[in-house]
């Protein structure tokens, strides 16, 4: 079957711009997460959703970050006023429910270039 | 906070041999489950295996195998008769309580070539 897709591949956009990053997950799965992989962070968690709970924000790092998952599925990832320390791969997953029992499929990410 | 340490930025080895990478991890929780992911130069993170803190036998999945010590909070993955397409970033991963979601936390990864 079809896994989690991502949109774009690529991106660089100039600074002080707003961007918008899709993310399909594996049709049926319920738990969607967005993490950023970048040279000075490493791979660090943003945000999760959970089918009509409220997603867990606590790693998104300032508020120009925000997502929303609509109708349970597609998310989106909006970066507002974006900077050069934005830059970065941004993936997604999705698992069948959330918790450690279910196995994170990724994306194959988006990488954010901000110039 | 919990955090994990993977103290081996590089490694290699050569075609069929063994290669162990570290990966070290701090927590106060006593439940909790281990990861390691593989990352390929196509940037998708594809699960290589997990182990669940309370099961003491180690995981195994064909040539990969664990080594967890959960006294020392450790826990290292075995590849045996490495393949060339074995090549690839790798990642251990570690997963909180129930409770705090399903957010994994990483390592800084270790980059694996495996030389013909």
């Amino acid at each position: 079957g079809a896994g989690v897709s991502q949109s774009p591949s690529n991106k660089v956009t100039e600074k002080g711009k707003d961007v918008e990053l899709r993310c399909d997950p594996i049709s049926g799965h319920t738990a969607l997460y967005w993490y950023r992989q970048s040279l000075g962070q490493g791979l660090e968690f943003l945000i999760y959703f959970q089918g009509n709970s409220a997603p867990d924000k606590s790693g998104l790092p300032s508020d120009r970050f925000s997502a929303e998952r609509t109708g349970g599925s597609v998310s989106t990832l909006t970066i507002q006023r974006t900077q050069q320390e934005d830059s970065a791969v941004y993936l997604c997953a999705s698992s069948h429910q959330l918790g450690q029992y279910y196995e994170q499929y990724f994306g194959p990410g988006t990488r954010l270039t901000v110039t | 906070a919990q955090t994990v340490t993977q103290s081996q930025p590089e490694m290699s080895v050569q075609e069929a041999e063994t290669v162990t990478l570290s990966c070290t991890y701090d927590t106060s929780e006593n439940n909790y489950y281990l990861f390691w992911y593989k990352q390929p130069p196509s940037r998708q993170m594809i699960l290589v295996i997990r182990q669940e803190a309370y099961k003491q036998q180690n995981a195994t999945e064909n040539r990969f195998s664990v080594n967890f010590q959960k006294a020392a909070k450790s826990f290292s993955l075995k590849i045996s008769d490495s393949q060339l397409g074995d090549t690839a970033m790798y990642f251990c991963a570690f997963m909180p309580t129930y409770n705090q979601g399903g957010k994994l936390i990483f390592g800084q990864g270790t980059e694996l070539s495996v030389k013909p």
